[in-house]
């Protein structure tokens, strides 16, 4: 089976740099995604990773590891609206559209 | 383009009554998958629907089913509703051979059971 782990919460201030942190059990990897969700509102796409390295988005960046079968999202120059929960999420191969979500990692930022 | 669109928004359904949901995606893509999110169990995958079959399915009981029609759109059901399938149900659909593997998300149905 596949499981995930990330901190179920983190505080920051405004314009600080946080870095979310996702490590996962998965055979048969295929890629590592990033959601956002903001309270009663969708998720949505922040990024992918398939392979080893960093993937760069404005103020967020993902980076993926295979061989230790871990994640993060950096999230820099944070501002109010960033408050909301960050899902990473697996896909592995043979069903690249199935996604396995972690529990969520809700970030607050502070003024 | 229109983002994915979800029928009803929300519906308040009792026990062992069926109930069912209907996504409408993205215009061209013909990938739509069903997820339930409740906060106990987080973000769960159902099944998924690619030109009008199920290529994937998650790990929940035969009383949730799915279709896919020729237009993309799809529709779950839920038959025998129980409490614990109070949920907010999300579709997402994504376009086919997309590197970065983004699913597109609708604003989800509000299912309470009573």
């Amino acid at each position: 089976g596949q499981s995930l782990e990330q901190p179920s919460e983190v505080t920051a201030v405004e314009g600080a740099i946080v870095q979310i942190n996702c490590t996962y059990q998965t055979s048969g990897f295929y890629g590592l995604s990033w959601y956002q969700q903001h309270d009663g509102g969708a998720p949505t796409f922040l990024s992918y990773n398939a392979l080893d390295g960093l993937e760069e988005t404005g103020r967020f960046s993902s980076f993926l590891s295979r061989s230790d079968s871990y994640g993060y999202l950096l999230l820099q120059e944070l501002q109010m609206k960033d408050s909301a929960s960050y899902f990473c999420a697996v896909s592995f191969s043979g069903s690249a559209r199935q996604l396995t979500f972690g529990s969520g990692t809700q970030l607050t930022v502070l003024p | 383009k229109a983002g994915v669109t979800q029928t009803p928004r929300y519906l308040i359904k009792t026990r062992g009554q069926q109930v069912t949901l209907s996504c409408s995606p993205i215009s061209g893509h013909r990938s739509v998958s069903w997820y339930q999110q409740t906060p106990g169990q987080g973000l769960q995958f159902l099944f998924e629907y690619f030109s009008e079959t199920q290529r994937n399915k998650g790990n929940f009981p035969g009383r949730f089913s799915g279709r896919q029609f020729s237009n993309s759109r799809s529709e779950m059901n839920v038959s025998t509703l129980e409490l614990g399938d109070s949920a907010l149900y999300l579709c997402a659909s994504s376009a086919s051979g997309t590197g970065n593997n983004e699913q597109f998300f609708g604003p989800g149905t509000r299912l309470t059971v009573l």
